[in-house]
């Protein structure tokens, strides 16, 4: 059972918007920023939000981050089949002192 | 171009041990903070440790402290995962992963991963 909690998955029709949700607590989210990872099937996760909302080059604008207390969100707009894929959120636990991934969200494009 | 290339993963026997490497290129690797990432099999992301830019700082999952270590070489581009008293539960796809900056920014360069498998 992860710290970080993310609902194991969802599904929304191409073109649809989704959001992702992501829960933790104040010693994790609610201190630090969260970052939003892509793992397509058998590749490597890949970076998509940081600093809570923050995306780095050559990530397109359908994707966005949020963060509000001790929770965010990653948002997906104009859904395309090919953002089918798991989805993890990911924070620092300051009073842990470790890193933290929720467990995964995995998109179903329908 | 920023490339990671994990080595030293296989097959061990519960109880023995291996040691990973991941080779950094195209950005200062002194400079950045490094860190360890696993995936079991059909399973998600689990952290499993990090180390400072000078290697002064390590923090550990609780799952591998007292039997794995991380370390670096900054003078090789190269950070290392010392795993002893392998168990079964610590077979994963392990990568190594650069921290953006600022620090606590995400882990902006990930390896493709090498495998450990542990079985008798």
């Amino acid at each position: 059972q992860s710290v970080l909690t993310q609902p194991p998955s969802v599904s929304a029709a191409p073109g649809q918007k989704v959001t992702l949700s992501c829960s933790g607590s104040s010693s994790n989210i609610g201190k630090n920023s969260v970052s939003w990872y892509q793992q397509l099937p058998g590749t490597a996760p890949k970076l998509l939000i940081y600093d809570n909302d923050k995306r780095p080059s050559g990530i397109p604008d359908r994707f966005s981050g949020s963060k509000s207390g001790t929770s965010a969100t990653l948002g997906i707009t104009g859904l395309q089949t090919g953002d089918e894929a798991d989805y993890y959120c990911e924070a620092w636990d300051s009073s842990l002192r470790v890193g933290l991934f929720g467990g995964g969200t995995k998109l179903t494009v329908l | 171009q920023v490339q990671l290339v994990e080595s030293g993963g296989g097959v061990a026997q519960p109880g023995r041990s291996l040691r990973l490497s991941c080779a950094a290129s195209g950005f200062t690797f002194s400079s950045y903070v490094m860190h360890w990432v696993r995936q079991a099999p059909g399973k998600g992301l689990e952290w499993v440790a990090v180390i400072s830019y000078d290697g002064g700082d390590k923090h550990y999952a609780d799952s591998v402290k007292g039997r794995f270590t991380i370390s670096r070489d900054n003078s090789k581009n190269t950070v290392f995962l010392q795993m002893n008293s392998l168990r079964d539960e610590d077979t994963a796809m392990y990568y190594c992963a650069k921290q953006n900056s600022p620090p606590l920014s995400g882990l902006d360069y990930w390896g493709q991963g090498t495998l450990v498998t542990v079985s008798s």
